[in-house]
């Protein structure tokens, strides 16, 4: 069974940092990976999907990775701002029809 | 375009009342999906849709029912609230399923969240 693993589960940083977030997945067999936020209180908004034929897939400050050989993402922030605060997760295709998700990063960016 | 609405926001239930949760999408969108979400627990998925008038058990459907009727709406009804459904629920729709590789990116509702007593 599919099991996505977020780490770390929290991060707090200074503004303006660079910043890497981890997803794993222990199925290797997956076609896309999909990257969300979600702010206190509020739903998901889906931030990027990489397919598995990209390596890399960019959003203004953001930029996702994906080696499907290690069963691992990667989403980057750079220059790190209060309003990135948030829970970021990410999410696999399972049985074609279900997304699994990871528990999140807890990300707080200080001023 | 209002994309994924959800109704209602919050609500508090008695142990053993009904409520649907009406979810509805304005994107043409086949596929929908119900989750829940819990602290420590993540996302699970209920039930879902691939199209009106069909419906499919998720990861977690004990206890929940589902409807659609009609392509933008997808009602999930609690027949015999517990507590232990106290959680929020979240509805997704998307274009088609994941087997059609670049069309299954999930957009999701703002929530329910509900308390059962």
């Amino acid at each position: 069974k599919q099991e996505v693993t977020q780490i770390p589960a929290a991060l707090s940083v200074p503004e303006g940092e660079n910043l890497v977030l981890n997803c794993s997945f222990t199925d290797s067999a997956i076609y896309n990976l999909q990257w969300f936020r979600q702010d206190p209180g509020k739903g998901l908004t889906s931030l990027l999907l990489i397919q598995s034929s990209q390596r890399e897939q960019t959003s203004g400050r953001l930029n996702a990775s994906l080696d499907k050989s290690s069963g691992r993402s990667t989403l980057y922030i750079a220059a790190s701002q209060p309003g990135d605060s948030a829970t970021y997760l990410c999410a696999v295709p399972y049985n074609t029809d279900k997304l699994i998700f990871g528990t999140g990063t807890r990300l707080q960016v200080f001023p | 375009n209002a994309g994924v609405t959800q109704t209602p926001k919050f609500r508090v239930l008695k142990t053993g009342q009904s409520m649907t949760l009406l979810c509805a999408q304005d994107m043409n969108h086949e596929y929908m999906y119900w989750y829940r979400q819990d602290p420590g627990m993540g996302l699970r998925l209920i039930h879902y849709s691939v199209g009106e008038g069909t419906t499919a058990k998720g990861e977690v459907p004990d206890g929940y029912n589902v409807s659609r009727l009609k392509k933008q709406n997808f009602l999930l009804g609690l027949e015999s609230a517990a507590p232990s459904q106290t959680s929020v629920y979240f509805c997704a729709s998307s274009i088609t399923s994941g087997r059609f590789r670049s069309n299954n990116e999930q957009f999701f509702g703002p929530g329910t969240r509900l308390t059962v007593l």
